[in-house]
């Protein structure tokens, strides 16, 4: 069975741009959750949803927004972006069985942004 | 608040050597869980373990063994007779009953094992 997929693998963008990000989860997971890590550091819980309703959100800011679509992909937006905002962004899901969003929770692979 | 101490950065080893990667934890919940994730130099988290507080037996899997101690607030891990191959980081979290959306992780160790 395939795992977390996230496009792209890499992205480079210069400060002020607006940056999407995208998630698959493993088949049959309906919860998906986003962690930003920054290098040398442990990752940082941004967002999670369920059923395509927001369940959790970490310390960031307004310019992070994200989204899940009826197939449970996920998206994952950043406005307005800073130097700061370079990171890993890794997505997780989890099976989430019966709304139990403390499940396990996979990870993808990650996409490395940097911002120039 | 929940917190996740991995004291060690970096620890060094000679193949076939025991290591163990220490993790102390803090939370006012009773209900929590305990996580050990591996991430090599490809980037992905790989799952190895979840721990609830309510299980306070060890676990052996293989090589990998873990040690849960809710008096010490401790959940350390240890690899037997090293390989090159567990050289990544490794990172210990945290998630709490009643704040269970947000899954906080340690700083992370990078073990090395040399040849």
């Amino acid at each position: 069975d395939a795992g977390v997929t996230q496009s792209p693998t890499h992205l480079i963008k210069t400060r002020g741009q607006h940056v999407t990000l995208r998630c698959s989860p493993i088949s049959g997971h309906k919860s998906v959750s986003w962690y930003q890590q920054v290098l040398g550091q442990g990752p940082q819980f941004i967002f999670q949803y369920y059923e395509k309703e927001e369940r959790g959100r970490g310390n960031f800011p307004d310019r992070f927004s994200a989204r899940q679509f009826p197939n449970y992909s996920s998206e994952l937006n950043v406005n307005a972006l800073l130097l700061g905002d370079s990171a890993l962004y890794l997505c997780a899901s989890s099976l989430a069985v019966g709304g139990a969003v403390l499940d396990t929770q996979y990870f993808g692979p990650g996409t490395r942004l940097t911002v120039l | 608040a929940q917190k996740v101490t991995q004291a060690q950065t970096e620890i060094s080893v000679v193949e076939k050597e025991d290591v163990t990667l220490d993790c102390v934890y803090e939370t006012r919940d009773t209900t929590y869980y305990l996580f050990w994730y591996k991430q090599p130099p490809s980037g992905e988290l790989v799952f190895l373990i979840r721990r609830n507080s309510f299980d306070e037996q060890n676990e052996i899997s293989g090589r990998y063994s873990w040690n849960f101690q809710k008096s010490t607030s401790s959940f350390n891990f240890t690899i037997t007779a090293s390989q090159v191959v567990d050289s990544a980081v490794y990172f210990c979290a945290l998630s709490e009953a009643y704040n269970n959306n947000d899954m906080r992780f340690g700083a992370g160790t990078r073990l090395t094992v040399k040849p």
